[in-house]
Parts: C-alpha cells; sequence; structure tokens
C-alpha cells in the first residue's frame, strides 16, 4: 500500500499570503496524484489531478507541482473562501489512498 | 450537470447489513467507473470500494473486503454497495464518487451518513 503523508497537519495563515502543502508518497506515484478541497460540512471537490491541472471552478491562484514522490499544492495569495481541509490522495495503485490532510485556518 | 444522490443510511446495529444506493445522472453512467469514499466523525478520507465502468471488477479496501460488495447496474444508472457485517468503526459518512480516468474523483454526492451503534 502507498502511504501517504501530508505536512504540516495545520497551517495558520492570513488573508493574502502565498501558502504551499507538502504531500509525499511513500513510493512513486507518477503523476497520478489528485487535491482536494473540503469545506466543513461539504462534500470535497476536486481541485488539482494529474499532479497539476487545475479542476473546473477553481482560479488560477491554486497550483499542483510535483511528480514521483513529491508534491506540493500552492495557494499563491489566500481569500478568505480558502479556509479549508485539503486533501491529496494517489490513483497509481491499489489500494487508492488518502493523505490525512492539511487544515488551513485563519491566523 | 452531474448529480449523485446517495440514499439507504441509518442507524444500524453492530453484525447487522445496509445497502447503500447512488442515482446518478447528468452523464454517461455506463461510460465511467465509479467509487464510494467515506469518512468517520471527525476523520479523514477514507476510500472504500471502486468498480469499473462495465461493472465487471470491483477493487476492495483491506477494512472492508469480504464484508462489502460493490455492483453497478447500467440499465439504472445506479451504484450500490452492500455492506454487511457491520461494525462500529464502520461509522461514516459515505460518499458516491464519479471516478474519471485513473480512479481520481471529479464529482462527489453529499454523503449518506451510516451509523452502526447498539
Amino acid at each position: 500500500e502507498i502511504v501517504m503523508t501530508q505536512s504540516p497537519a495545520t497551517l495558520s495563515v492570513s488573508p493574502g499570503e502565498r501558502v504551499t502543502l507538502s504531500c509525499r508518497a511513500s513510493q512513486s506515484v507518477s503523476s497520478n496524484l489528485a487535491w482536494y478541497q473540503q469545506k466543513p460540512g461539504q462534500a470535497p471537490r476536486l481541485l488539482i489531478y494529474g499532479a497539476s491541472s487545475r479542476a473546473t471552478g477553481f482560479p488560477a491562484r491554486f497550483s499542483g507541482s510535483g511528480s514521483g514522490t513529491e508534491f506540493t499544492l500552492t495557494i499563491s495569495s489566500l481569500q478568505s473562501e480558502d479556509f479549508a481541509v485539503y486533501y491529496c490522495q494517489q490513483y497509481e495503485s491499489w489500494p487508492l489512498t488518502f493523505g490525512g490532510g492539511t487544515t488551513v485556518e485563519i491566523k | 450537470e452531474v448529480q449523485l444522490v446517495e440514499s439507504g443510511g441509518g442507524l444500524i446495529q453492530p453484525g447487522g447489513s445496509l445497502r447503500l444506493s447512488c442515482a446518478a445522472s447528468g452523464f454517461t453512467f455506463s461510460s465511467f467507473a465509479m467509487s464510494w469514499v467515506r469518512q468517520a466523525p471527525g476523520r479523514g478520507l477514507e476510500w472504500v470500494s471502486s468498480i469499473r465502468a462495465p461493472g465487471d471488477k470491483s477493487y476492495y479496501a483491506d477494512s472492508v473486503k469480504g464484508r462489502f460488495t460493490l455492483s453497478k447496474d447500467n440499465s439504472k444508472n445506479t451504484l450500490y454497495l452492500q455492506m454487511n457485517f457491520l461494525r462500529a468503526e464502520d461509522t461514516a459518512v459515505y460518499y458516491c464518487a464519479k471516478a474519471n480516468s485513473g480512479f481520481y474523483v471529479d464529482y462527489w454526492g453529499l454523503g449518506a451518513l451510516v451509523t452502526v451503534s447498539s
């Protein structure tokens, strides 16, 4: 099983700041990596797929990068609506696995 | 517009059975794989099971293998998750999920709460 590790667990950020979230895989997942955003009481939403392709509906301030075992989600200038939990998921091999999530909270 | 509507959740005693359904619309159901992902209260996301587009092969997390069965009725645009021998640790919101190429989820349902408790 591929273990996905996200860091940090919690990030306290002020609006307008640049944010970088990390996701590490225990073995290579190539570019088969997705990111999801989940707000309280809501279902998750696809944010990034293929490690760097942005899903419909998300603005350009969100970007994903990386391949192999190291991945990054960057929010260039955090807006109030971006405070949420972010999860990475690998779909390179079975079982599919998620990271534990990073909570982005207001500082 | 893609819509995924789960039903069948509720309170069930340990050892009991429950069947979740997911009614899909807004896309060609027979052309896409589907998945279930669950989230225990206050916890992260956990993949449960996926099924290929034709419904001919399913995959399961070790935690549910042998107890859960996933099926797909392409004539009814409906996904089913039969859950047997339920345990307290199966308590979670279960999300129906449309998979895109490679089994990442591009659309999620609102979720169905399953509570396993005596």
